[in-house]
């Protein structure tokens, strides 16, 4: 059972570059949501998804679109990359939007 | 919006000793979720503990339990029996209406 499974690892990008993170779960989860961890902090929210077919705002979504293609995957599109957006991005999905997220390992990106 | 606060940057313990871990948070709202989450090196995110805001009942889950203050938002959380595999570190979340606010975590380091 892979969990939540997310790709690439690591990637470096130029400045003005796009780029698009995925994200697949099959645990079958309603919910999916994507954060950005940057150095010595916890993660803050950039978009969610609540159920198939809705996404939403987070705290920081200056800069990304998100797509909930189906239940099983939501991801992360960085349009024109920025040194701002270097930072290590998580994505989860919970059962309900109330329960424990179940996290993928993440994606070190690098803004250059 | 929802403020997390963990007041302990970094703390450490000794193996097999307890260790209590602080986490204030400041919302209007009265039905919400509280959650701790443990990450390693491996930057992997773990659900170590989840608290629903209108059961008064301390969560407890083995070695791991929580005080639950809500006239005081404090959720602090006390690992017993400290081992080195518990060297993390910890954040605690706040999440209400599909959204969430983590602080910015404390840095564990157990000692053998």
């Amino acid at each position: 059972n892979a969990g939540v499974t997310q790709t690439p690892k690591f990637q470096v990008l130029k400045t003005g570059q796009s780029m698009t993170l995925q994200c697949a779960q099959d645990m079958n989860h309603n919910s999916m949501y994507w954060y950005r961890q940057d150095p010595g902090m916890g993660l803050r929210l950039i978009y969610y998804s609540a159920s198939e077919g809705t996404t939403d705002k987070g705290e920081v979504p200056n800069g990304y679109n998100v797509s909930r293609l189906n239940k099983r995957e939501f991801s992360l599109r960085l349009e024109s990359a920025a040194p701002s957006q270097t930072s290590v991005y998580f994505c989860a999905s919970s059962e309900a939007r109330y329960y424990g997220y179940t996290f993928g390992s993440g994606t070190r990106l690098t803004v250059v | 919006a929802q403020t997390v606060t963990q007041s302990q940057p970094e703390m450490s313990v000794q193996e097999a000793e307890t260790v209590t871990l602080s986490c204030t948070y400041d919302t209007s709202e009265s039905n919400y979720y509280l959650f701790w989450y443990k990450q390693p090196p491996s930057r992997q995110m773990i659900l170590v503990i989840r608290q629903e805001a209108y059961k008064q009942q301390n969560a407890t889950e083995n070695r791991f339990s929580v005080n639950f203050q809500k006239a005081a938002k404090s959720f602090s959380l006390k690992i017993s029996d400290s081992q080195l595999g518990d060297t993390a570190m910890y954040f605690c979340a706040f999440i209400h209406a599909g959204k969430s606010t983590f602080g910015d975590g404390t840095t564990l380091t157990v000692k053998p």
